[in-house]
């Protein structure tokens, strides 16, 4: 069965520092690879994508993540955070069904 | 392009009650999920509607069920509703199975 971990629950950061947010997958062959955002009280927004091509993948708010099929991960980065960054990441995989299985999430909390 | 549209963002049921949650998909899309997301669980996949046929499902018992109408508009159901369904319920439509899903606000259920 597919899965998706996300190894950290919790990252605080301060402002103007990198994070790295990190996800380790198991799946089949072919992998659609997704990163959301989720503010509180509101739903999932799609951050990144990696369906095929180039193994790194950019958002348009700086970050990045890289597909790397011998480790099977997909890790979020961004060179620098914002206060606005503060922020649930969850990483997912789409299944054998087409449905998303998600992570745990990690809860990023950025420190002026 | 409107967004996904969840209605009603928040409701309180009793015990035992039913409820019906309405989600309106982005326009062309196909394609309707429903997850259900708690601090326990995390978000999981309950079903996924497609042309109006139940294409796949997750793992719920049968008080949970949903249906999909011919302009794609998704609605799902909860019969007897216990404590433990209390929940954010998170509807994502895309425009075929694997590709990326976008979410809609999310509808708040507290069971009394």
């Amino acid at each position: 069965a597919q899965s998706v971990t996300q190894l950290d629950s919790q990252v605080p950061v301060f402002e103007e520092a990198p994070v790295e947010l990190r996800c380790n997958y198991s799946s089949s062959v072919s992998v659609y690879l997704f990163w959301y955002v989720q503010y509180p009280n509101q739903g999932l927004q799609l951050l990144l994508k990696y369906l095929s091509g180039s193994t790194l993948v950019e958002s348009i708010n700086g970050f990045e993540a890289e597909f790397n099929k011998s480790q099977t991960s997909f890790h979020l980065r961004k060179p620098s955070v914002h206060i606005s960054d503060t922020a649930e990441y969850f990483c997912a995989v789409s299944g054998d069904q087409g449905n998303l299985i998600f992570g745990k999430g990690t809860k990023l909390s950025v420190k002026p | 392009k409107a967004g996904v549209t969840q209605t009603p963002r928040y409701l309180i049921k009793t015990r035992g009650q039913q409820v019906t949650l309405s989600c309106s998909p982005i326009s062309g899309h196909r394609s309707v999920s429903w997850y259900q997301q708690t601090p326990g669980q995390g978000l999981q996949f309950l079903f996924e509607y497609f042309s109006e046929t139940q294409r796949n499902k997750g793992n719920f018992p049968g008080r949970f069920s949903g249906r999909q109408f011919s302009n794609s508009r998704s609605e799902m159901n909860v019969s007897t509703l216990e404590l433990g369904d209390s929940a954010l319920y998170l509807c994502a439509s895309s425009s075929q199975g694997r590709s990326e899903a976008f979410f809609g606000q999310g509808t708040r259920l507290t069971v009394v």
